[in-house]
């Protein structure tokens, strides 16, 4: 199985600053196709995942654009330019390229 | 605007087997640039994937190895839904089971709004 560590663990920002997350895959999610098969996800306190982010770096609908993802290969990275407090939750990334689906540990957010 | 409904038991009894439903709205089961999965989560695991099916031609499932042997993913295209059985359970098996939807590559862009699942006698 491919695993995905996420780090830090957690991360307490203040309004209006960056915060980032780090995913890593212990196997490539590039794909023969060039595509790159990296989610990332936001569980916000009592409710289901919700889609962010889908092949590193495409917004989901409605994703506000503070909200960016890049790197590659085994490399990603989640940013949000400015952090509000609608964006207290917990941040799990996603690998598609290969069953079974593995999700990272997750990186909680808070509110200074 | 594509929803899922989850409903099913909120208790099982160990050793029994666990019967939960997803109803589709604003899709349908068997389109083909879909997928259906079955997800759960629990503090010691996780978020932990256990299986999909998808219709191209023809019906597709796919399991995860750790629960391969108890679990059986259905697809029902009257009631327009798909069901998730999983048997011989644990308290290992006590998690919040969630529903979620592939749209052709983008994955699980829609979430039920998950089952509080106890295995307890």
């Amino acid at each position: 199985d491919i695993v995905m560590t996420q780090t830090p663990l957690s991360l307490s920002v203040t309004p209006g600053q960056p915060a980032s997350i780090s995913c890593k895959s212990s196997q490539s999610l590039l794909h023969s196709d060039g595509t790159t098969y990296l989610y990332w996800y936001v569980q916000k306190p009592g409710q289901a995942p919700q889609l962010l982010m889908y092949e590193v770096s495409s917004r989901f609908s409605g994703v506000p654009d503070r909200f960016s993802g890049s790197g590659s290969g085994t490399d990603f990275t989640l940013k949000i330019s400015r952090v509000e407090a609608e964006d207290v939750g917990v941040y799990y990334c996603l690998q598609g390229i290969l069953l079974p689906l593995t999700f990272g540990g997750g990186t909680k957010v808070e509110i200074k | 605007h594509v929803q899922l409904q989850q409903s099913g038991p909120g208790l099982v009894k160990p050793s029994q087997t666990l019967s939960l439903t997803c109803d589709i709205s604003g899709d349908s089961v068997s389109s083909k640039t879909a997928g259906w999965n079955w997800i759960r989560q629990s503090p010691s695991r996780g978020l932990e994937w256990l299986g999909r099916t998808y219709y191209r031609s023809r019906w597709n499932y796919d399991y995860a190895l750790s629960v391969k042997s108890r679990i059986t993913i259905k697809s029902d295209t009257s009631k327009n839904r798909f069901s998730l059985q999983l048997n011989s359970l644990t308290p290992e098996d006590t998690a919040v089971y969630y529903c979620a939807r592939d749209d052709d590559y983008v994955l699980m862009d829609v979430w039920g709004q998950g089952t509080t699942v106890t295995v307890s006698s």
